[in-house]
């Protein structure tokens, strides 16, 4: 069955440093996501990215974040200089399109501890 | 985009139904409902979507009144193995957004 993966599964990283979560989601899939879930809190809303643009984002999604799909396979998630509030898991996701299918794939998560 | 309200925790035995519910007040026409499952330490996992009436799928059914203001997830004859956290999932068709309720730790017991 085919699976979204990420890499690294864990990522440590300074504090005002910059960091690329890489993700690369089912091939024929149309629609990504982003998502981060601080520890022992709810999943939460970052982006979602549709035809080589953002089509959405959440407040959480500021100037620091950005994402990008490089090479029709990849698919990346930026902080550009890491706060400590930033340690959570982030997941990516992503959706076939068509009619009336919304079901989402996740990934198994990165792991991002700021310190 | 719709708020979802559910239940923070619910606990159940092996081989009972569990209904989860969860609360849309400011659902809109565009929005389709959907479940997640959720292990420690991993990713979220479909489990079913509907937009309203009755789905039923190989592990559970949705029930959405004719309202859509609210859905229950039905797990038929649960097991040890279904303790995590559900999770109500309101999508928006036109924008793409989830927003995600705050889950339902349900815990098993023998």
């Amino acid at each position: 069955e085919p699976e979204v993966t990420q890499t690294p599964s864990h990522q440590v990283t300074q504090m005002g440093q910059e960091v690329i979560l890489r993700c690369v989601p089912i091939s024929n899939h149309l629609y990504f996501y982003w998502y981060r879930q601080i520890l022992g809190q709810k999943v939460e809303f970052l982006v979602s990215f549709y035809n080589n643009e953002i089509s959405e984002k959440s407040e959480i999604f500021d100037d620091q974040f950005s994402v990008e799909r490089p090479d029709g396979s990849n698919f990346t998630l930026k902080i550009r200089s890491t706060k400590l509030e930033d340690s959570a898991m982030y997941f990516c996701a992503s959706t076939p399109g068509g009619q009336f299918s919304y079901e989402q794939y996740f990934g198994p998560g990165t792991r991002l501890t700021v310190t | 985009l719709a708020k979802t309200t559910q239940p923070i925790s619910m606990d159940s035995y092996e081989g009972q139904e569990v209904n989860i519910t969860c609360s849309h007040n400011n659902i809109a026409t565009n929005d389709y409902i959907t479940w997640y499952q959720q292990f420690p330490s991993q990713g979220p996992r479909f489990i079913i979507q509907g937009y309203k009436t009755k789905v039923t799928n190989e592990v559970a059914s949705l029930f959405i009144p004719a309202d859509r203001k609210s859905s229950t997830l039905s797990l038929p004859r649960v097991s040890l193995s279904d303790t995590a956290v559900y999770y109500c999932l309101v999508f928006n068709t036109n924008a793409g957004k989830s927003t995600f309720g705050d889950g339902t730790t349900l815990t098993v017991k023998p």
